[in-house]
């Protein structure tokens, strides 16, 4: 059974960088894209990017500039990385396997950024 | 961009719910997806590639569609079904969500 369990700060100051991690267990690590997703506090979601583990990442335009995801096979973990972040950037983070649909999700970690 | 429509619906256990997903350009190849999520959890992968349901997916829940119009029906709404719905495209980078439709009990 696969199982994604998610890691990091819950508050953040204004332009302090996010760091979280999403911990894979059960199937396959390598063979997979591994996606984050945002979710604003009462709204819909947003892709923000995706890793292949030994491969390449994938970022939303819109944060390409502020975000790296990578992924560390040894360890079987996947890491989000969020530069200078704002109050726009508060909501529940999620991890998830897949490239196009994602089938396993983390369960989602509440980040407020506030000073 | 990804409209859904209703936003919210109040509905009865035992009745019939199609929610629609409209794109704003067609979808190549039919990348389409819908979730189930419920307050406080992570969305619920339901159905992909339009009309497949991910395993242990109940067969109450189908998805139809093709070029920009897509569904999702629920023919027999159970209790546990009340929650809100996305749908999601794939095919059209990046990958993109609708709004959200919520559908609760009556």
């Amino acid at each position: 059974q696969v199982h994604l369990q998610q890691a990091g700060p819950g508050l953040l100051k204004p332009l302090e960088t996010l760091s979280l991690t999403c911990s894979v267990s059960g199937g396959s690590f390598s063979g997979h894209y591994w996606t984050w997703i945002r979710q604003p506090p009462g709204m819909g979601l947003q892709w923000m990017g995706n890793v292949l583990p030994g491969g390449t990442s994938k970022y939303n335009a819109s944060l390409t500039t502020r975000l790296t995801i990578s992924a560390d096979t040894s360890k079987r973990l996947i890491s989000l990385r969020l530069t200078g972040v704002t109050a726009a950037d508060t909501g529940v983070y999620f991890c998830a396997r897949g490239n196009g649909w994602m089938d396993y999700w983390g369960q989602g970690i509440l980040v407020t950024v506030s000073s | 961009e990804l409209t859904q429509s209703p936003g919210t619906l109040s509905l009865s256990p035992g009745e019939r719910v199609t929610l629609s997903c409209r794109a704003s350009q067609s979808v190549t190849s039919g990348q389409v997806a819908w979730y189930q999520q419920k307050p406080g959890q992570a969305p619920r992968l339901l159905i992909y590639d339009i009309f497949k349901r991910d395993t242990g997916i109940p067969d109450r829940f189908s998805g139809s569609g093709s070029g920009t119009d897509f569904s999702l029906t629920i023919s027999r709404l159970e209790p546990e079904d009340f929650a809100v719905f996305y749908c999601q495209q794939y095919g059209i980078s990046p990958p993109t969500f609708g709004q959200g439709a919520k559908v609760e009990i009556k």
